[in-house]
């Protein structure tokens, strides 16, 4: 079985500051990790995805996020913040064999402030 | 681009009510999922479905049943509401095949709250 946690529930941060939102997973069989978004009053989309190769993973709307395996983390970093990147993001994780369910963090809530 | 359609944005309820949540995704997807959101426990899986008439328990399926009738269309029941079920409920769908990732397309959640 698989678990995530996200450390920060919530991370405020001024515009055009550079976010790290953080991301530690348990397994004891190899991985696909995700990052989620979710905007106000709205169900979750996609922001990247590791499946294999490249650590270094890019999104959408300039995020990024690096695998590492040796410390079991995908963080999720965004080098400049805009307000509108104000949400709550949802990091997961699912084996890569059989049936893959995913397994969701708590959730880390991004408020960017002018 | 995937759908997945959930009927209800809001629902308000009364304690003992059964209450039907229908979801509905356009991609032939053989799985689906109900999900549950709360603030701080993020997300809980309910039930899911791997095909038409199967069914499997998530994690927290007490006081929630399933129905799949047709592959595309995803029902969760709640038999008599009660309080504790005022959330945000969510519904997914993913593929099966080669390129199978268990990446998950989403609904805009149905947002109920039992009186």
């Amino acid at each position: 079985a698989q678990s995530v946690t996200q450390l920060d529930s919530q991370v405020p941060v001024f515009e055009e500051a550079p976010v790290e939102l953080r991301c530690n997973y348990s397994s004891s069989v190899s991985v696909y990790l995700f990052w989620y978004v979710q905007y106000p009053n709205q169900g979750l989309q996609l922001l990247l995805k590791y499946l294999s190769g490249s650590t270094l993973v890019k999104g959408i709307n300039g995020f990024e996020a690096e695998f590492n395996k040796s410390q079991t983390s995908f963080h999720l970093r965004k080098p400049s913040v805009h307000i509108s990147d104000t949400a709550e993001y949802f990091c997961a994780v699912t084996g890569n064999t059989g049936f893959q369910k995913l397994v969701f963090g708590t959730g880390t809530r991004l408020l960017v402030s002018p | 681009d995937v759908k997945v359609t959930q009927s209800s944005r809001y629902l308000v309820k009364r304690t003992g009510e059964k209450v039907f949540l229908e979801c509905v995704q356009d991609m032939d997807h053989e799985n689906m999922f109900w999900y549950r959101q709360d603030p701080g426990l993020g997300l809980r899986l309910i039930y899911f479905s791997y095909d038409v008439k199967m069914k499997e328990k998530g994690d927290i399926p007490e006081g929630y049943s399933v129905s799949r009738e047709k592959k595309e269309r995803f029902s969760l029941i709640l038999e008599s509401a009660s309080t504790n079920q005022t959330s945000m409920y969510l519904c997914a769908s993913s593929f099966v095949g080669v390129a199978n990732t268990g990446e998950l397309f989403f609904g805009e959640g149905s947002r109920l709250t039992v009186l």
